[in-house]
């Protein structure tokens, strides 16, 4: 069946460093890839999206890449904010339109 | 829009107790589901339909039971609460994809705010 293995946390950083939580996947066929966000006391929401092998997700500064070579999903961002803390969870959209998610990952920023 | 909504927010039972968690969307979505979120495990799938009047199984189906009568509106049922089943419960909604393709699974869900739900 689907699966997907997420960096575990907690993460913290400092303000302006640099991130990246790793995502590998175990899926057949061609699956999509998410990157989705939960805010302290909220429901996830949708952060990025892959479809394709080599596609590049972004958004709010964000980027993952579709490497189905090593079959992972990594996210990255250049320069995090005390506003990117959250939990960050990599999910993965197979032929059953059911979502599979990573256990999440804590990233707290400090001013 | 609201979006997602789900009733009640927080909820605590003693264990054999029932109670239904209510779901509405007014987006029109065709899909809903509901997820299980347990600390170091991400979120699990529980129940999900996919059209008015019709349910499956996801991975952890076992102890709740579900029903779409309203388009609108998911409902999922645990008819004799454990304390195994004290957790945060989402739900969430998605629009068909298009064309009738197997392979078109991208749609993106939207999820409500949760339910913690603490059984005793």
């Amino acid at each position: 069946g689907n699966s997907v293995t997420q960096m575990e946390g907690p993460v913290t950083l400092s303000e302006e460093a640099f991130l990246t939580i790793n995502c590998t996947y175990t899926a057949t066929g061609y699956p999509s890839l998410f990157w989705y966000v939960q805010y302290p006391g909220e429901g996830l929401q949708l952060l990025l999206k892959a479809t394709k092998a080599d596609d590049k997700g972004s958004n709010k500064g964000f980027e993952a890449t579709y490497r189905k070579e090593t079959t992972s999903f990594h996210l990255e961002k250049g320069s995090v904010q005390v506003s990117d803390s959250a939990v960050y969870f990599c999910a993965l959209s197979g032929s059953a339109r059911q979502l599979t998610f990573g256990s999440g990952t804590q990233l707290t920023v400090l001013p | 829009n609201a979006g997602v909504t789900q009733t009640p927010k927080f909820r605590v039972l003693k264990t054999g107790q029932s109670m239904t968690l209510l779901c509405a969307q007014d987006m029109n979505h065709e899909y809903m589901y509901w997820y299980r979120q347990d600390p170091g495990m991400g979120l699990r799938l529980i129940h999900y339909s996919v059209g008015e009047g019709t349910t499956a199984k996801g991975e952890v189906p076992d102890g709740y039971n579900v029903s779409r009568l309203k388009k609108q509106n998911f409902l999922l049922g645990l008819e004799s609460a454990a304390p195994s089943q004290t957790s945060v419960y989402f739900c969430a909604s998605s629009y068909s994809t298009s064309g009738g393709s197997v392979k078109s699974s991208y749609n993106e869900q939207f999820f409500g705010p949760g339910t913690r739900l603490t059984v005793l």
